[in-house]
């Protein structure tokens, strides 16, 4: 119950294109979503991040989409660039009472930009 | 910049040694957690630590230890290394009412 499933495991998206990248989860007390980017040999930076009351939030060319009752959320990322190349990571905390700030993080999306 | 300093950037060990991880976070910051992440998966939390005592704890055994110093500077202890430790930990300052992670750039831990 305290995991989160992230798909595809690969992305491979033409310059220009938009890319998608799916999660979801089980546990209803999940309140906090957020999405890091990690390039190799470096931590994970907080992209975009979502709270269960809203459908959507948009970013410059990063928009989280939220579906609360399906347990889903997606990131898209327009108009992609060779630059966006790295590894994409969904997560969850609940917030909560201690709010220890544990996320639980889906299994990672390696997206490759072409030129 | 997340704000967060590691040390050190890389290490190797053998089966059975022990290692100490260090990690800062920017001043002022009291929220201090850990995260191991093996090659190709996602992060996996280990602890948090609040003004100097335990808030969290993951799923991993009595091997791992950590504290939090009066400068909310942190070290993440494994006693007994296994292969299996070899990955890279991740320490995190949490930042605002969301608690936000930001991660620093990280440990490369090899056991051989």
């Amino acid at each position: 119950q305290q995991q989160v499933k992230q798909s595809p495991q690969s992305l491979i998206v033409q310059k220009g294109g938009i890319s998608i990248i799916n999660c979801a989860y089980e546990n209803t007390a999940f309140d906090y979503f957020p999405w890091y980017q990690q390039f190799p040999g470096k931590g994970p930076a907080l992209l975009i991040a979502i709270r269960p009351d809203v459908s959507e939030k948009k970013e410059g060319r990063f928009t989280i989409s939220f579906n609360k009752s399906a347990k889903q959320f997606s990131l898209h990322i327009m108009d992609s660039q060779p630059g966006d190349s790295a590894t994409y990571f969904c997560a969850a905390s609940e917030r909560g009472s201690g709010n220890t700030g544990k996320l639980i993080f889906g299994q990672g999306t390696t997206l490759q930009v072409k030129p | 910049d997340a704000g967060v300093t590691q040390s050190p950037t890389h290490l190797i060990k053998t089966r059975g040694q022990h290692v100490t991880l260090r990690c800062s976070p920017i001043s002022g910051h009291k929220s201090v957690s850990w995260y191991q992440q093996v090659l190709g998966q996602g992060p996996q939390f280990i602890f948090q630590y609040y003004e100097k005592e335990e808030r969290g704890r993951g799923n991993f055994p009595d091997r791992f230890s950590a504290r939090q110093f009066p400068n909310y500077s942190s070290e993440l202890n494994v006693n007994a290394l296994l292969l299996g430790d070899s990955a890279l930990y991740l320490c995190a300052r949490g930042q605002g009412p969301n608690n936000e992670q930001f991660f620093g750039p990280g440990t490369r831990l090899t056991v051989l």
